[in-house]
């Protein structure tokens, strides 16, 4: 099984500023098969990206993702007070089998 | 518009089962497959399992097989998901989500509004 480590736990900073969460897999992701889900309280998560760098219908542009094989990266260009949230990576690969990481939580500097 | 809505919030005893469905509309019920996820209070996500809605196969996590079991109705365009031997530790919200393809693997597009189940005695 493949295990996802998000760091860091938890990052603090304010609107405006950008955002780097980190996702890194145990083992390689096959063909990029990489998602990222934002999730607030109460609620049911929301898609962001797939295939590590495909925006999902309705994502604005500052939410971008990069990365290949085992470090994937999601990057919030510049923080509006709605995105402070969980962040959630997910791997999916055959048979299917997927697994997410821990999360990330953004709050408010 | 694409939606899953699922049935309400459970209170069950340990050692019982519960059944969540999960009603789709909107789009082709059989072109996409269903994943349900899990979330204990206050912690991450937890895949638990796949269905097609095409052919009925399944694929479930390692940690949950032989106690859940995942169906659909075409007639209605509906999934569920049973989960027997109920114990403390599988009190959660449960999640049915769709696939955003039509073949596996991938990401998960849409999302119930999540079933509350509680294990209690």
């Amino acid at each position: 099984e493949i295990v996802l480590t998000q760091s860091p736990g938890t990052l603090s900073l304010s609107p405006g500023e950008r955002a780097t969460l980190s996702c890194r897999a145990s083992q390689s992701v096959s063909s990029s098969y990489l998602a990222w889900y934002q999730q607030k309280p109460g609620q049911a998560p929301r898609l962001l990206i797939y295939g590590a760098s495909s925006r999902a219908t309705g994502i604005p542009d500052r939410f971008s993702g990069s990365g290949s094989g085992t470090d994937f990266t999601l990057t919030i260009s510049r923080l509006e007070p709605e995105d402070f949230a969980v962040y959630y990576c997910q791997q999916y690969g055959s048979s299917p089998q997927y697994t997410f990481g821990q999360g990330t939580k953004l709050e408010i500097k | 518009q694409v939606q899953l809505v699922q049935s309400g919030a459970e209170v069950k005893k340990p050692g019982a089962s519960v059944k969540v469905s999960c009603k789709a509309s909107g789009y082709t019920f059989t072109s996409y497959g269903i994943s349900w996820v899990r979330q204990a209070p206050g912690q991450g996500l937890e895949w638990m399992g796949w269905i097609s809605a095409y052919n009925g196969n399944t694929n479930y996590a390692q940690k949950l097989q032989g106690r859940v079991t995942m169906t659909t109705d075409t007639s209605t365009s509906t999934a569920y998901m049973e989960l027997r031997s109920l114990r403390s530790d599988d009190t959660a919200v449960y999640y049915c989500a769709k696939l955003m393809t039509t073949v596996t693997p991938g990401a998960f597009d849409i999302w119930g509004q999540g079933t509350m189940v509680t294990v209690s005695s």
